[in-house]
C-alpha cells in the first residue's frame, strides 16, 4: 500500500510569492491533516479536512488556506509568503475517527 | 487547558544503555496516546499506541511503552539504544470527545554517543 506522498518536496520562494503544497494521502483514508513544523515553534496543527471539509483549524492566519478533493487528495495553499513561513510542511492522512496518523515526508519551504 | 509535555529537549545516551523518554499529559477525558519517531528530514513514523486495555505497550523497533493514569504519564522506554534510534521522538495525545485531534509534546531529541 502507497504510503502518504507530498510533493514537492523542496522549494524556494521569495517574499510576497504565494505557494501551493500537494498531498495523496493512504488509499482509504479521508481525512488528511496538515502541519507546520519549525524548530522554534516544534509541530503546530494547520487544519484537517475530511470529505472535502474543513473539520479542524489551528490557529493560523487567513493566508493559510487548505482544500480536500473528491479523492481526497489534499493541496494546502499559502499566500504573500513571509520569510517566518519557511518551514517544513507535513501531511498526514487517517482513517475517520481513530485518530492514527500517517504522515508523508514532507514539503520543505524556504522564503528568502 | 489540554497539554501535553515532554520536559526533555535533549538526551543523549550511549549506544547499547537503557533509555526512557518521558511524556506527561493534561487532559479531561480518557485519553489515546501516541508516540512518533521522526528521523531527520523524514516525516513523523508511529512507534506505539495506547487507546484501551493492558497499559504496557509494545512497539515497533524493540520500543515500548507504559499508560499510568494516576501519574497522567505515557514514557517511552527501551532496554539497549542503537545508533540507527537518534531522531526526535514526539508524545501526543487525543480523545473521541474532541473529534481525534491531536495535541503534541514539544519533542525529545535523542542523541546517541558511540
Amino acid at each position: 500500500k502507497a504510503g502518504v506522498t507530498q510533493t514537492p518536496r523542496y522549494l524556494i520562494k521569495t517574499r510576497g510569492q504565494q505557494v501551493t503544497l500537494s498531498c495523496s494521502p493512504i488509499s482509504g483514508h479521508r481525512s488528511v491533516s496538515w502541519y507546520q513544523q519549525t524548530p522554534g515553534q516544534g509541530l503546530q496543527f494547520l487544519f484537517e479536512y475530511f470529505s472535502e471539509t474543513q473539520r479542524n483549524k489551528g490557529n493560523f492566519p487567513g493566508r493559510f488556506s487548505g482544500r480536500q478533493f473528491s479523492n481526497s487528495r489534499s493541496e494546502m495553499n499559502v499566500s504573500t509568503l513571509e520569510l517566518g513561513d519557511s518551514a517544513l510542511y507535513l501531511c498526514a492522512s487517517s482513517l475517520p475517527d481513530i485518530g492514527e496518523l500517517f504522515f508523508g515526508e514532507g514539503s520543505r519551504l524556504t522564503v528568502l | 487547558a489540554q497539554s501535553v509535555t515532554q520536559p526533555d529537549i535533549h538526551i543523549t545516551v550511549s549506544e547499547g544503555a537503557s533509555l526512557e523518554l518521558r511524556c506527561n499529559y493534561s487532559y479531561g477525558a480518557t485519553p489515546y496516546l501516541f508516540w512518533y519517531v521522526q528521523s531527520p528530514g523524514q516525516g513523523l513514523q508511529l512507534l506505539l499506541k495506547y487507546f484501551s486495555g493492558d497499559t504496557l505497550v509494545q512497539g515497533i523497533k524493540g520500543f515500548e511503552a507504559e499508560f499510568k493514569r494516576s501519574q497522567s504519564s505515557f514514557n517511552l522506554r527501551k532496554p539497549s539504544v542503537h545508533w540507527s534510534d537518534a531522531a526526535e521522538y514526539f508524545c501526543a495525545v487525543g480523545a473521541q470527545d474532541s473529534n481525534y485531534q491531536l495535541i503534541w509534546g514539544a519533542g525529545t531529541k535523542l542523541i546517541i554517543k558511540p
